[in-house]
């Protein structure tokens, strides 16, 4: 089955404690992406991967990191984590089908940073 | 700035047909996505396309800076959020701008 996972779903943290949210995909899609959902503001961009040791920011990428040392894992780091990181993240992948691209992600990880 | 407009609530009688708006500024955009979104559900894809589609009960309207989703004979298990987005070339690559989502109510 085609699968975005992501680990972990839930996790509360305090402020300047690093974490990683992993990610990982079985569909060998070269183009993978982080989302935060954030009440008001709909998905917004954190950084994408168009493949293997290539990342790029995307619109938010302000306290975060991320690494592309494989295909498959995607994962994003946040160094020191703040209180204004609390938000929903989604992980995703991209794939050309014809003329339009499709996103699949995965079921979110929801982050509380105290 | 590209940005992607929708309305941030909808509500409908079960039944209906639901209507969901979205515009857009976004420069070189090529085709319109509709997701939907239950809380703690990965957004599966509805629709997509740069023409008018349908996908069982979803409709998409497709104009150069609009499209609508048209949800038929809507039920109170559709209430969710929906997103809007909007695929376009950003450097080398081609990328989705996301609504704010509209959370559609389904009244019985």
């Amino acid at each position: 089955e085609a699968q975005v996972t992501q680990n972990p779903r839930y996790l509360i943290t305090v402020t300047g404690k690093k974490l990683t949210v992993t990610c990982s995909q079985n569909m060998n899609h070269e183009y993978m992406s982080w989302y935060r959902q954030d009440p008001g503001l709909g998905l917004r961009q954190i950084y994408y991967s168009m493949n293997v040791e290539v990342t790029d920011k995307g619109d938010v990428p302000e306290g975060y990191k991320v690494s592309r040392k494989e295909k498959r894992n995607f994962p994003l780091i946040l160094e020191s984590p703040s209180p204004n990181q609390t938000s929903l993240y989604f992980c995703a992948t991209f794939v050309r089908r014809g003329s339009a691209g499709e996103l699949f992600f995965g079921e979110g990880s929801r982050l509380t940073v105290l | 700035k590209d940005q992607v407009f929708q309305p941030s609530t909808v509500a409908s009688s079960e039944g209906a047909v639901v209507e969901i708006f979205c515009n857009h500024s976004v420069s070189n955009a090529y085709n319109f996505f509709w997701y939907l979104h239950f809380p703690g559900c990965a957004p599966r894809l509805l629709v997509k396309g740069s023409k008018p589609s349908q996908q069982g009960r979803y409709n998409m309207t497709y104009e150069r800076f609009s499209s609508s989703l048209l949800i038929l004979q809507v039920r109170e298990a559709d209430a969710a959020v929906y997103y809007c987005a909007v695929e376009c070339q950003r450097g080398s690559a081609r990328q989705l701008t996301f609504g704010s989502g509209t959370q559609l109510t389904v009244l019985p």
